[in-house]
């Protein structure tokens, strides 16, 4: 069974650091693309983040460039998510998300979410 | 304001069959057929029902389709059942530079 779950989350002060880990198990995680996909408070979907199966190739949403940093280790079976320069418009539920394998990006699992809160 | 237009709400009746609008532009929705739709329950992680424009994973009910006309995509539930109340929302792949835009959510009611 394909399993994520996300660790790390919490209550931080604005302009303070945080890193967000996701274990994987269930499926070789090395063949694999992961994002971050997060949801603010009552809000939508937004996606973060992206890192294919090898870590070469990465790319970030316009809102978190600079500032997050996502990373995998293949060994451990876990992807990272280092979040930095924290802003109340970062507080939301922080999801990892398998990447389908197909062409076109698609999350065909997610972990149940972590939840991140930027507030002083 | 999320990049991708749905309508905040929808409803249908047990039985019926209600679709949900995605609109997007020439640059994503129009460029690619590379949308898919999930369906969220409260509390719960989104889960993939459509993707590919039209592909169904393993398991999703083929009560669900999707479509795509120009800048526009849609889903389709046919023979709404309770469990199918719930938020869904559309996701088009947008290019290198910004890779993946989602919809702002439509709340699936059933009446």
């Amino acid at each position: 069974e394909v399993q994520l779950v996300e660790s790390g989350g919490g209550l931080v002060q604005p302009g303070g650091s945080l890193r967000l880990s996701c274990a994987a198990s269930g499926f070789t995680f090395s063949s694999y693309g992961i994002n971050w996909v997060r949801q603010a408070p009552g809000k939508g979907l937004e996606w973060v983040s992206y890192i294919s199966s090898g870590g070469a190739n990465i790319y970030y949403a316009d809102s978190v460039k600079g500032r997050f940093t996502i990373s995998r280790d293949n060994a451990k079976n876990s992807l990272y998510l280092q979040m930095n320069g924290l802003r109340a418009g970062d507080t939301a539920v922080y999801y990892c998300a398998r990447d389908k394998g197909v062409e076109g990006y698609y999350f065909d699992y997610w972990g149940q979410g972590s939840l991140v809160t930027v507030s002083s | 304001q999320s990049a991708l237009t749905q309508p905040p709400s929808a409803s249908g009746s047990p039985g019926q069959s209600v679709s949900i609008s995605c609109t997007g532009t020439s640059s994503d929705v129009g460029a690619y057929s590379h949308v898919s739709w999930y369906q969220q329950h409260p509390g719960k992680a989104p889960k993939l029902m459509i993707y590919a424009v039209n592909k169904r994973p393993s398991g999703v009910p083929d009560r669900f389709s999707g479509s795509k006309s120009g800048n526009t995509a849609s889903l389709t539930v046919s023979g709404l059942q309770a469990e199918d109340e719930a938020h869904y929302y559309c996701s088009s792949y947008a290019g290198i530079k910004n890779l993946v835009v989602f919809g702002g959510g439509t709340k699936l009611t059933v009446l």
